[in-house]
């Protein structure tokens, strides 16, 4: 298995079920945060973003929601599908330079047939 | 339509030894950076260029060097590998200093031993 996924936070689901992966932001400053995919084997891959003056944000099958009061973002998934399978991250811009984008340790999603 | 392009994909060095991990974009992405993720650890930021001829560096860029002598390459150079540089190495370009939408490789895995 990816050495990646040792030691992470895992939610096991359903197919069929909605997911939902959290994450806990450090700075109220951030302006901008993103969802990363990993599959096992593969770079992350981009699912979605949010920017700070939103609170919610919809694309396909998915959903971010941002609680700027208490630092959350979550991640939802409708009807999760074994192809969910993967570590998501989170992402935020801590600052207005390229070099301050920093990424959460990740969580494991496991779908079940 | 290759995206971001990382060789090799696996690599085995001896300590003290010297590599250069390659990585190219055919997206016309001014941005690029290169990052390493170790178990539990996320990705942290070791190196970054805004664009050709600039480069900066990230979290973690100690034992390591980069050029950007064109758009579309950017490579990372090990000078003197040791054990603590055994980690899974991707390559990323984005369009903006946001990092939006960033497109990553495929990693390369590094042992050294």
């Amino acid at each position: 298995g990816e050495s990646v996924g040792l030691h992470l936070p895992t939610l096991s689901v359903q197919e069929g079920d909605n997911s939902i992966i959290n994450c806990a932001y450090s700075n109220s400053a951030s302006d901008y945060f993103i969802w990363y995919k990993q599959e096992s084997g593969k770079g992350p891959q981009f699912i979605i973003d949010i920017r700070s003056n939103m609170d919610k944000r919809q694309g396909q099958r998915v959903t971010v929601l941002l609680n700027k009061t208490v630092k959350h973002l979550s991640l939802q998934i409708a009807a999760t599908q074994p192809g969910d399978s993967a570590v998501y991250f989170c992402a935020e811009n801590k600052g207005s330079g390229y070099s301050t984008l920093t990424f959460g340790k990740g969580t494991m999603l496991l779908v079940s047939p | 339509n290759a995206g971001v392009t990382q060789t090799p994909k696996f690599q085995v060095l001896k300590t003290g030894q010297s590599m250069t991990l390659q990585c190219a974009q055919d997206m016309n992405h001014e941005y690029m950076s290169w990052y390493r993720q170790d178990p539990g650890m996320g990705l942290r930021l070791i190196h970054y260029s805004v664009g050709a001829g600039i480069t900066d560096q990230g979290e973690v860029p100690n034992g390591y060097n980069v050029s950007r002598s064109t758009t579309e390459d950017f490579p990372l150079r090990l000078l003197s590998a040791a054990p603590s540089q055994t980690s899974v190495y991707f390559c990323a370009s984005a369009r903006d200093r946001l990092n939006t939408e960033a497109f990553f490789g495929q990693g390369t895995r590094l042992t050294v031993v």
